[in-house]
């Protein structure tokens, strides 16, 4: 079975820094998608970024980016200038791409604080 | 706001008793996914249905149940509560059954 791993419970980070939340995964699979979501106390699940595993690029969505090291299976979020905003739990997740496992298998979150 | 609506929001029962969850999904979205958010165990898939049919299971307690209507709501019915039982329960929606997940806001259940 996957499994996703992130071993930072709790980070933090300064108001317009640079923090970066690290997740690990396991996977025999060699095609296959991942995710981060960011959980506000609203308790929303919000899709941060998503990465196809065929894609050597790694994605990007304005302050957020990750850095994705298929051999290693490591999957890192960085966000920039970071925003009062940002202030969440976020969780790392992996899904297979093929047809008979559609589920996300999340991580255990990392809680993210900023402060001003 | 994802479109995908959960109700009630909060929820509050007695050990034993059984509880009924809903989920409307985005509208155009087939498939229907559940997950439980708790302390000790994390976010976990429940499980999946596409167009009315199971297409999937995960870690789903015998004591819990669930259906995806014509219409294309969905429910999950939680039976013989126990106070491990509370937790957040999610309901996501897909176009695909494989498709990017977007979730409600999640139904707090809290069991006494």
């Amino acid at each position: 079975a996957q499994t996703v791993t992130q071993s930072q419970p709790e980070m933090s980070v300064q108001e317009a820094e640079t923090v970066t939340l690290s997740c690990t995964y396991d996977t025999s699979e060699s095609d296959y998608y991942l995710f981060w979501y960011k959980q506000p106390p609203s308790r929303q699940m919000i899709l941060v970024i998503r990465q196809e595993a065929y894609k050597q690029q790694n994605a990007t969505e304005n302050r957020f980016s990750v850095n994705f090291q298929k051999a290693a299976k490591s999957f890192s979020l960085k966000i920039s200038d970071s925003q009062l905003g940002d202030a969440a739990m976020y969780f790392c997740a992996y899904r297979d791409s093929g047809a008979g496992s559609y589920q996300l298998t999340f991580g255990k979150g990392t809680k993210l604080s900023v402060i001003p | 706001d994802s479109g995908v609506t959960q109700t009630p929001k909060h929820l509050i029962t007695a050990t034993g008793q059984r509880v009924t969850l809903r989920c409307s999904p985005r509208s155009g979205d087939l498939s229907v996914y559940w997950y439980q958010q708790s302390l000790d165990q994390g976010l976990q898939f429940l499980i999946q249905y596409y167009n009315g049919e199971e297409r999937a299971k995960g870690n789903i307690l015998e004591r819990f149940s669930a259906q995806q209507f014509p219409d294309l709501h969905s429910e999950l019915n939680l039976s013989s509560l126990e106070l491990g039982d509370s937790a957040l329960y999610f309901c996501a929606s897909s176009v695909e059954p494989y498709g990017e997940a977007f979730f409600g806001q999640g139904t707090r259940l809290t069991v006494v």
